[in-house]
């Protein structure tokens, strides 16, 4: 079955430097959510978009931004990178289902995840 | 606000011995709940999940029941292989647009 594509999985890049991540859905997806795991650290949340639209935002750098285009796939731009910002970003993907003013999800709430990308900042 | 507690790792265990991971969670409402699994160098996969109170999820040996009294939901297995070494995050999730929220994780070291 087709999984979440993420890409690349390995970048390295020098402080203030700019870098681009990719996240591809499984088909059929409409949301995606983006999140930042620090070395032993928890997954953090970034943000989240539905059907294009933001659909939440979690401790995301204003350095930070991301969008999801017409075919669901997401971007996440990363700009002025700091060392800090060295990490594992993970794309995650689900089906929400609109029913009678409310948005639930399809498969009570899982998400699936991308094998992640991992930025390193020099 | 939502959040989950994890017990301190690392849990170091010898082959075929019996692993519990504690968790508890701090939600209103009724979250489904996850265990989600990180092997060495990989991403995350789902371990098994319960969507609402009493229900257990299992998959591969592990086993957590969804503890609405108690607001908890440990992970278990009865006999852990070397090949179970991974960190374990415990999490919650509403339904709809709400995000997923992880635990600290649990580290799981099995020794031969």
């Amino acid at each position: 079955a087709a999984g979440v594509i993420q890409s690349p999985r390995h970048l390295i890049k020098e402080k203030r430097e700019t870098a681009t991540l990719k996240c591809y859905p499984i088909p059929r997806h409409d949301t995606v959510y983006w999140y930042q795991q620090g070395p032993g650290q928890d997954p953090q949340f970034l943000i989240s978009f539905y059907e294009k639209m933001q659909s939440d935002k979690g401790s995301i750098p204003d350095r930070f931004s991301a969008q999801q285009f017409s075919d669901y796939h997401s971007e996440l731009n990363m700009s002025s990178l700091e060392l800090g910002d060295s990490a594992l970003y993970f794309c995650a993907s689900s089906y929400l289902i609109l029913t009678s003013g409310d948005v639930i999800d399809s498969n009570t709430g899982e998400l699936f995840f991308g094998e992640g990308s991992r930025l390193t900042v020099l | 606000g939502n959040s989950v507690t994890q017990m301190e790792g690392p849990v170091t265990l010898s082959e075929e011995a019996f692993l519990t991971i504690n968790c508890t969670y701090t939600a209103t409402g009724y979250p489904s709940l996850f265990w989600y699994v990180q092997y060495p160098g990989e991403g995350l996969q789902l371990l098994l999940k319960a969507t609402k109170a009493d229900d257990k999820g299992s998959n591969k040996g592990f086993e957590a029941t969804y503890r609405k009294e108690t607001t908890s939901f440990h992970l278990e297995k009865g006999s852990v292989q070397v090949s179970d070494s991974a960190v374990y995050f415990c999490a919650l999730k509403y339904t709809g647009f709400q995000k997923l929220v992880f635990g600290t994780g649990t580290r799981l070291l099995v020794s031969p």
